[in-house]
């Protein structure tokens, strides 16, 4: 079954600066990866996403890449913010069903 | 929020007791989820459904079952609990043909 890998578990930046998390599967047959963001104690929320026919998506500070030769995705986020603290998690699935999700990532944005 | 939501929203119980969990959802989305989410585990599927009767095993589904018998109720039973599925727990939603998974508030579970 698919697997997905997410680095780092925790990353600070100073407000202004890029963070990037990166992420990568297992499964080459995978053609959706969502992010989502979750803040303590709210539901997950989604981001942004990518299907395997893009390499890149990009939504005002928020992009995401994807290589589907190397099986990793990554988020970049620019111009942070402190409202940007939070965790973050990657997935794949194939066709949006059955998401599996990585470990997640502890943005902090030092202001 | 996808009109998204499930009770109780808190839960204490003891080990061996039963519990369920409920999803109610509002948009006559056809697939729902059951997620649990633990530290260093982000979050893991534990069962879902693609429609009314209709349900499959997620990754993690040893000591838990489902059931839907409506379009917008996916409940979630823990037959015996125990310590190990002291967690919050998380339901989703999607429509037919759309991949956006739309999560719904949580429930957090301790287990004693």
């Amino acid at each position: 079954g698919e697997n997905v890998e997410q680095h780092p578990s925790t990353l600070s930046v100073q407000e202004g600066d890029s963070a990037v998390i990166k992420c990568t599967y297992s499964d080459s047959a995978s053609n959706y990866f969502p992010w989502y963001k979750q803040e303590l104690g709210k539901r997950p929320q989604l981001i942004i996403d990518i299907r395997s026919n893009v390499g890149e998506k990009k939504d005002q500070r928020i992009a995401v890449t994807l290589n589907k030769t190397a099986k990793h995705f990554s988020l970049h986020i620019t111009e942070t913010q402190p409202e940007d603290s939070a965790v973050y998690f990657c997935a794949a699935s194939w066709g949006g069903n059955k998401l599996v999700f990585g470990a997640g990532t502890i943005l902090r944005v030092k202001s | 929020d996808a009109g998204i939501t499930q009770s109780p929203r808190h839960k204490v119980t003891e080990t061996g007791t039963p519990v369920t969990l409920r999803c109610h959802q509002t948009e006559n989305h056809r697939y729902m989820y059951w997620y649990r989410q633990d530290p260093g585990h982000g979050l893991r599927l534990i069962h879902y459904s693609y429609g009314v009767k209709d349900t499959d095993k997620g990754e993690v589904s040893d000591g838990y079952s489902v059931s839907r018998s409506k379009t917008e109720d996916f409940l979630l039973t823990l037959e015996s609990a125990t310590s190990s599925q002291t967690s919050v727990y998380f339901c989703a939603t999607h429509r037919d043909g759309l991949e956006t998974q739309y999560f719904g508030p949580g429930t957090r579970l301790l287990v004693l």
